[in-house]
């Protein structure tokens, strides 16, 4: 069974807008943990955020947000004030569990901005 | 502090031949992973090692996959033979250990199998 979910294949968003990528989750742990990485035409894998699911408060980092309603299962990645280099691939990732294990990902969602 | 570094960046080889893709995790990182994507489809784990030990190999595809983590620091991914479905680019990423959101990937490798 599919555990991330990303419903959007590819997004265009206007430069200076803020844009939001959709992640849903599926787990029966208590204890896990999201990620979102985002990858470039130069094929790195770059860490953004992390969310814990006992977080209180949802993670920011710059000008990314994560919008986590654990009730929903949600993890959705809020980017304010795109910028042209905001453009690549981004995965939503779930580790279950507290240790080392590994972490899976979703199907990734493209985003590209507009001048 | 020095990053994941993959070797070589790209490689293109021959179907039946062998290829080795090698991993150096962050130093200290007891945890290193192998993932692929394949056809700009999702990323798939593939194995995961605590210093030399296999934790988990649940994603290797089949036995022509053989990865290893001689003395817990380097790792090597060998295909062996390589056949065209496993084009694609090869990620390792590392991590200090439990209770960690730290997974740190490299570059990635991408092999292409003609």
């Amino acid at each position: 069974a599919q555990k991330i979910t990303q419903t959007q294949p590819g997004m265009f968003v206007q430069e200076k807008e803020a844009v939001t990528l959709d992640c849903t989750y599926d787990t029966s742990d208590p204890s896990y943990g999201l990620f979102w990485y985002k990858q470039p035409s130069s094929g790195e894998m770059i860490f953004l955020i992390y969310q814990g699911s006992y977080d209180q408060q949802n993670a920011t980092e710059g000008r990314y947000s994560l919008n986590f309603q654990k009730a929903r299962k949600s993890a959705n990645l809020v980017i304010s004030a795109s910028q042209l280099g905001d453009s690549a691939m981004y995965f939503c990732a779930m580790r279950e569990g507290w240790g080392a294990s590994k972490i899976i990902f979703g199907s990734g969602t493209r985003l590209s901005i507009r001048p | 502090e020095a990053g994941v570094t993959q070797f070589p960046s790209h490689s293109v080889i021959e179907k039946g031949q062998t290829v080795t893709l090698r991993c150096d995790p962050i130093s200290g990182h007891d945890n290193l992973y192998w993932y692929r994507r394949v056809m700009g489809k999702e990323i798939k784990f593939l194995l995961h090692f605590v210093k030399e030990s296999k934790q988990d190999e649940s994603g290797m595809p089949n036995n022509r996959f053989l990865a290893e983590r001689t003395g817990g620091t380097y790792s090597t991914l060998k295909v062996q033979p390589a056949e065209l479905e496993d084009s694609g680019v090869y990620f390792c990423a590392s991590s200090p250990g439990p209770r960690t959101n730290g997974y740190t990937f490299g570059s990635g490798t991408r092999l292409t199998v003609v």
